[in-house]
């Protein structure tokens, strides 16, 4: 199965600024998925990202708001943008490899101030 | 929609011993897949099991397995002689197959006691 390599790990940060989570993957995959977490609670799916192509968001999200970029094939980045306090959960990226196994990202654990 | 529905958001265990995690599901499909996920403190989601549905025999996984009931939609989790470090949020997840996106459950806290 794939590798990812997420940073940051974690940050802290002061509200309306903005923050840029990258992922690398180490194989090429068609599609990178951006999950929230927030505190307590499950995975919503923010966005799929394929390369070539604007991501595709989910219901609540937008793109002036989590921009996605996926230069390649191993690569993608999620920003927070404007952040507020209410955006502090964790950030995951997430691959499909063979036979529908999803591989996750260590996470980004996001705290707004 | 597909939904995915996890009614316990608590469970404790004594170690050794062990223990079913609940996991219901809704689809219009007849063909998917089934996941449990795990996800210690460390933040890291670390798949567990999965279940084709179109195969009737169970998953097993050392000392995990599941008790997949496809006509009543139900996904549970059996984890046998529970160590420490089973202690976890542990997540069920639902993908069509005519999707790519994947569908969590709310998650059961797992607490392994020594």
């Amino acid at each position: 199965s794939a590798v990812i390599s997420q940073k940051p790990s974690r940050d802290i940060c002061q509200r309306g600024t903005s923050l840029t989570i990258q992922c690398q993957v180490d194989s090429q995959v068609t599609m990178m998925f951006w999950y929230r977490q927030q505190p307590g609670q499950s995975l919503t799916l923010i966005a799929t990202a394929n390369q070539g192509s604007e991501a595709t968001y989910e219901s609540g999200f937008v793109i002036d708001k989590f921009p996605i970029s996926r230069p390649n094939l191993t690569f993608s980045t999620l920003t927070v943008s404007n952040m507020s306090p209410e955006d502090s959960s964790i950030y995951l990226c997430s691959v499909v490899t063979d036979n529908y196994g999803y591989t996750f990202g260590s996470g980004t654990r996001l705290t707004v101030v | 929609a597909q939904t995915v529905t996890q009614s316990q958001p608590e469970m404790s265990v004594q170690e050794a011993e062990t223990v079913t995690l609940s996991c219901t599901y809704d689809t219009s499909e007849n063909n998917y897949y089934l996941f449990w996920y795990k996800q210690p403190p460390s933040r890291q989601m670390i798949l567990v099991i999965r279940q084709e549905a179109y195969k009737q025999q169970n998953a097993t996984e050392n000392r995990f397995s599941v008790n997949f009931q496809k006509a009543a939609k139900s996904f549970s989790l059996k984890i046998s002689d529970s160590q420490l470090g089973d202690t976890a949020m542990y997540f069920c997840a639902l993908k069509e197959t005519s999707g790519s996106r994947l569908t969590f459950g709310e998650g059961t806290q797992l607490t392994v006691n020594p």
